[in-house]
């Protein structure tokens, strides 16, 4: 059975502290990817990685850092978490296969409250 | 740049009954991927049904159906026969066929079905 995993459902942090937020893939995908869902304005993405060591910025990454050292894993990054970075965040990963049609395949989501 | 519209941030169906999700998109591509996801309450995003634009056959997927109409850059979902189950977000997806594997979200739908 396909499964994305993330460390924490609810995490809360103070303002400047260092965040880790770790996704494991257990479908060999090649893609994964770091969104934040905020009501209203649906999922943007964060950054995204197409390979171990390779990673792209997304669509609002200011604030945020990505690590991918092995395959299955890929971590978000907050240097130093602000209350405007309290959101949810998920995790996907997909194939580069296309016969796959590239569908995402998402974590459950970990909640962070930065106060 | 692509954009993702959904325009009904709430909608509201009796069991049973059939409800539509309206989606536009705005792309300059010829060919590409559109999908439904569906986001359950505090459970994992799935993906319900998937187009790709070069393909004028409408997607179906047992209750799930789509409109697509290319020209007018529409792409809508109906659920036939809603189910209590069917209660969740919905977010419409746009995926270019070049390039990186990256996901344009619109802003969601929240559907609840009424018993």
């Amino acid at each position: 059975d396909v499964k994305v995993t993330q460390s924490s459902r609810y995490l809360v942090k103070r303002t400047g502290e260092k965040v880790f937020l770790e996704c494991v893939q257990d479908m060999d995908h090649e893609n994964m990817f770091w969104y934040r869902q905020d009501p209203g304005l649906g999922l943007r993405l964060i950054y995204f990685s197409y390979d171990v060591k390779m990673k792209e910025k997304g669509d609002i990454p200011e604030g945020y850092s990505v690590s991918r050292e092995k395959k299955e894993r890929f971590s978000l990054i907050l240097e130093s978490a602000s209350t405007n970075q309290t959101s949810m965040y998920l995790c996907a990963s997909s194939s580069k296969d296309w016969v796959g049609y590239n569908e995402q395949f998402f974590g459950p989501g970990t909640r962070l409250t930065v106060l | 740049a692509q954009t993702v519209t959904q325009s009904q941030p709430e909608m509201s169906v009796q069991e049973a009954e059939t409800v539509t999700l309206s989606c536009t998109y705005d792309t300059s591509e010829s060919n590409y991927y559109l999908f439904w996801y569906k986001q359950p309450p505090s459970r994992q995003m799935i993906l319900v049904i998937r187009q790709e634009a070069y393909k004028q056959q409408n997607a179906t997927e047992n209750r799930f159906s789509v409109n697509f109409q290319k020209a007018a850059k529409s792409f809508s979902l109906k659920i036939s026969d809603s189910q209590l189950g069917d209660t969740a977000m919905y977010f419409c997806a746009f995926m270019k066929t070049s390039g990186t594997y990256k996901y344009i979200f619109g802003t969601g739908t929240r559907l609840k079905v009424l018993a």
